[in-house]
């Protein structure tokens, strides 16, 4: 069974821009979680996805933002990229909605210029 | 009183060895604690949870201690390997929190062979 799959891997952007990253879970799980990790703040939990609706969001400002998608696939956006957004940005799936056993994709460096 | 604190930050050991690290949470909702592992450029993998019903789970080589009362758990690591070394994170989940986890801040393991 293939595992969660992010892309891209890398990217740069300058300040003020916007990105969309994508993630497509592992077949058959239904629940999709983001999360962002730093070196200084470790991971912290952005939002999370299921059928479709937002079940449950982190203390993030709302630049931040998902949705997903009837196939279960995920994207998150962030909007007006300041220095600090620079981060690895992790998608997780799970089968189950309030599960908390998550398989983490191998993430989105984002580098902000 | 949603903090999952980790200790230590950084751990070397020698080939052959014990290593420990401890987490303590403050959030008695929680109900599942799994340990992760994350190798440089790769998303963190589940190693290993428990659930507060059981005091000690083993898993090969890797076994959880789990005190209830104190609100602690630790992740032991038997006869550790060079292969070993990675970031290692604990985590608390509660069910009604559905999708996220509250990590704790990582312990850098290494060992030398």
């Amino acid at each position: 069974k293939a595992g969660v799959t992010q892309t891209p891997r890398y990217l740069i952007k300058t300040r003020g821009q916007q990105v969309t990253l994508s993630c497509s879970p592992i077949s058959g799980h239904r629940s999709v979680s983001w999360y962002q990790q730093t070196p200084g703040q470790g991971l912290q939990f952005l939002f999370e996805y299921f059928s479709e609706t937002q079940r449950n969001k982190g203390n993030f400002p709302g630049r931040f933002s998902g949705r997903q998608f009837s196939n279960s696939r995920s994207e998150m956006n962030v909007s007006t990229l300041e220095l600090g957004d620079s981060a690895l940005y992790l998608c997780a799936s799970s089968p189950n909605l309030n599960g908390g056993e998550l398989f983490f994709g191998e993430g989105s460096r984002l580098t902000v210029l | 009183q949603q903090q999952v604190k980790q200790s230590p930050q950084s751990l070397i050991v020698q080939k052959g060895g014990i290593s420990i690290i401890n987490c303590a949470y403050e959030n008695t909702a929680f109900d599942y604690f799994p340990w992760y592992q994350q190798f440089p450029g790769k998303g963190p993998a589940l190693l290993i949870a428990i659930r507060p019903d059981v005091s000690e789970k083993k898993e090969g080589r890797f076994t959880i201690s789990f005190n209830k009362s104190a609100k602690q758990f630790s992740l032991h690591i038997m006869d550790s390997q060079p292969g070993d070394s990675a970031t290692y994170f604990c985590a608390g989940h509660g069910s009604s929190n559905t999708g996220k986890l509250i990590f704790g801040q990582g312990t850098t393991l290494q060992v030398k062979p």
